[in-house]
């Protein structure tokens, strides 16, 4: 079974600009999560898809990030205008159901200058 | 709020050696707890995931308890190899069904 996709691996913007990422899951996996990881940090979740409604964003800064998950299959993640606190590792993972296994993207990794 | 930590930050041990990484978490009213491994520029993989009615769980040379009374997992690797070297992280499911994370504990295995 094919993994977690996620894009691009890597990515260097300077403040204030913006940024998007995106995450393909494991096909038939209902329910995707965006976590930003912070170096030397756990992840900590941003938000919460199932299929293609939001179940959690309470942690999400929602006056610089957004995100959506069309269709109830891929997802996007952007940022605007990017602060220099938003470098950070940025991964999706995706499961089954809500009480399955997470199955984690190798994230994008953002550096802002 | 749920806090979960993991002690020590970071581990060094020759090969061989039994093992054992802790991870603590403050609310006790949780679904389930995870162990994941995350390798250096890599997503996590899931290795062992204990239901909050389950008191332990074993993946090959891999052990997992849970005693969610006092708050504590431990994850036991046995007969440690240069492989196993990674980050371990812990991770508690709470009533928000949400995963919170600890640090991790960096793990390096010496051939």
């Amino acid at each position: 079974e094919a993994g977690v996709a996620q894009s691009p691996r890597y990515k260097i913007i300077e403040k204030r600009q913006s940024v998007a990422f995106w995450c393909n899951p494991i096909s038939g996996h209902a329910t995707l999560y965006w976590y930003q990881q912070i170096l030397g940090q756990g992840p900590k979740l941003l938000i919460q898809f199932q299929n293609n409604g939001v179940v959690d964003d309470s942690q999400l800064p929602k006056d610089r990030f957004s995100a959506e998950r069309l269709k109830g299959v891929d997802s996007t993640l952007k940022i605007q205008p990017a602060k220099l606190e938003d470098s950070a590792v940025y991964l999706c993972a995706s499961s089954l159901e809500v009480n399955s296994p997470l199955h984690f993207g190798n994230g994008t990794r953002l550096t802002v200058t | 709020k749920q806090e979960v930590t993991q002690i020590p930050a970071a581990l060094s041990v020759p090969e061989g050696e039994n093992l054992v990484l802790n991870c603590s978490f403050t609310d006790s009213a949780i679904y389930n707890l995870q162990w994941f491994r995350q390798d250096p520029g890599k997503g996590l993989t899931s290795l062992l995931l204990i239901q909050s009615s389950q008191r332990e769980q074993t993946s090959g040379r891999l052990n997992a308890s849970l005693d969610k009374s006092s708050g504590r997992s431990t994850l036991y690797i046995a007969a440690s190899q240069p492989g196993d070297s990674a980050t371990y992280l812990c991770a508690v499911e709470g009533s928000a069904r949400q995963l919170t994370f600890g640090s991790g504990t960096q793990l390096t295995v010496l051939p």
